[in-house]
């Protein structure tokens, strides 16, 4: 089952901050976390392999609530360069691993 | 670099007729997936490879193939394609475990069905 991404679009001036959430009906094994520009492929930014984890690089981080199902992306003081289309994936095991779902996206735009 | 790579970037076909998209890595990873993503949805699984295992989504049309000769090639065959089958198709790859590992993407390749 798809993860749920919230909210769907966000517009920010340079030097905001936002919150991207994701949340899951299922227990969540690992999150992963993806941008991706208009026109390219997905990027990688992080992935969290425990409840309670956290992480960040440069102003964005994470966070993984094991036992709500849910992550959330922070973007502080945001850049131009931070806009496009967030994604949350979501872990579905199987017998050799697991596979990734993809949240519906969450369309960042950061104005100037 | 070590690096994801599709070609061609872009594909124009004609209905119902055969196109064959191929993707090699350097990153000598041995999961390597096929996605297809419309405009404005998040990419949707396929297929993957896992060494020479061949992994099917449950729906994924059978007009969808794909073969993995090696570890570093992988082709998506569309035998019959549709107006339905136009969108990007992404080829991304990881080692090991999807849960644990990041994904590494190609560029894409858009496929334009007439």
């Amino acid at each position: 089952q798809q993860p749920v991404q919230s909210p769907q679009a966000v517009i920010l001036r340079e030097g905001e901050d936002a919150v991207i959430n994701c949340s899951s009906s299922k227990a969540l094994y690992s999150v992963h976390w993806y941008r991706q520009k208009h026109g390219e492929a997905p990027v990688f930014l992080m992935i969290l392999l425990k409840g309670g984890e956290q992480k960040g690089h440069d102003k964005i981080s994470a966070s993984f609530n094991e036992k709500k199902q849910q992550s959330s992306l922070y973007l502080t003081a945001s850049q131009l360069s931070y806009s496009g289309t967030y994604f949350c994936g979501t872990i579905r095991l199987y017998n050799q691993g697991g596979k990734l779902i993809f949240g519906q996206g969450t369309e960042l735009s950061v104005k100037p | 670099d070590a690096m994801v790579i599709q070609n061609p970037r872009y594909q124009v076909t004609q209905f119902g007729k055969p196109v064959t998209l191929s993707c090699s890595q350097t990153l000598n990873h041995n999961v390597m997936y096929w996605y297809q993503q419309k405009s404005s949805q998040a990419p949707k699984l396929l297929f993957h490879y896992y060494d020479k295992d061949f992994n099917n989504e449950a729906d994924t049309p059978d007009n969808f193939q794909s073969r993995r000769p090696n570890t570093s090639f992988c082709f998506l065959d569309i035998r019959s394609p549709g107006l339905g089958d136009a969108a990007m198709y992404l080829c991304a790859t990881s080692t090991g475990l999807a849960g644990v590992n990041e994904q590494f993407f190609g560029p894409g390749t858009r496929l334009t069905v007439l």
